[in-house]
């Protein structure tokens, strides 16, 4: 089973700064896919990127996913007050399998 | 549009049983899989199982198997989840999820709260 560890566990950054965030999977995620969902207080998630790098429509091009095998990033150009929020990688196929990364925080 | 409804939050005793139920409307029920996830508090995500309401086929995550069963009524477009025996470590936001043709939660519900406490 593949565990994706996401680093650092809390971003602290101002707006208008460059926010880095990592996912990596403990094995090749092969031909699995990676999401990134955004999260906010007392809401459920909300899609931004699909298979590593497609945005969904609507979402900033400020937010860009990339990255293979093990190693996948989020990058958010520059923060508005509004991205500050819990950030989680999925790992999915068509099995329906997922797996979760524990989360950034990304505060100011 | 695209909605999944879950019923509201439940507070049970340790050993007991709770049902959360997600009622979809904006699509057609039976053409897409129901993913079951939870949050405790504080926490990460974490996946519990799937059904799929064509065929009430389920699948679950390690870890659940034997205590949760998930169910779907077609006629009401509704999927339920059942956890029995619950523990203090139960405790969370419990949401359903709508699964993509690629497998990826597209749409999710608002979440439920359980709590667990004697």
């Amino acid at each position: 089973e593949i565990v994706l560890t996401q680093s650092p566990a809390t971003l602290s950054l101002s707006p208008g700064e460059r926010a880095t965030l990592s996912c990596r999977a403990s094995q090749s995620v092969g031909s699995r896919l990676l999401a990134w969902y955004q999260q906010k207080p007392g809401q459920a998630p909300s899609l931004l990127i699909y298979a590593t790098s497609s945005r969904v429509t609507g979402v900033p091009v400020r937010f860009r996913g990339s990255g293979s095998g093990t190693d996948f990033t989020l990058t958010i150009s520059r923060l508005e007050p509004e991205d500050f929020a819990v950030y989680f990688c999925l790992q999915y196929d068509t099995s329906i399998t997922w797996t979760f990364g524990q989360g950034t925080k990304v505060e100011i | 549009q695209v909605q999944l409804v879950q019923s509201g939050a439940e507070v049970k005793k340790p050993g007991a049983s709770v049902k959360v139920s997600c009622k979809a409307s904006g699509y057609s029920f039976t053409g897409y899989f129901i993913h079951w996830v939870r949050q405790a508090p504080g926490q990460g995500l974490e996946s519990m199982g799937w059904i799929n309401p064509n065929s009430a086929a389920t699948n679950f995550a390690q870890g659940f198997q034997g205590r949760v069963t998930l169910t779907s009524d077609t006629s009401v477009s509704t999927a339920y989840m059942e956890l029995n025996s619950l523990r203090s470590d139960d405790s969370a936001v419990y949401y359903c999820a709508r699964v993509s043709p690629s497998g990826l939660p597209d749409s999710w519900g608002q979440g439920t709260l359980v709590t667990v406490s004697s």
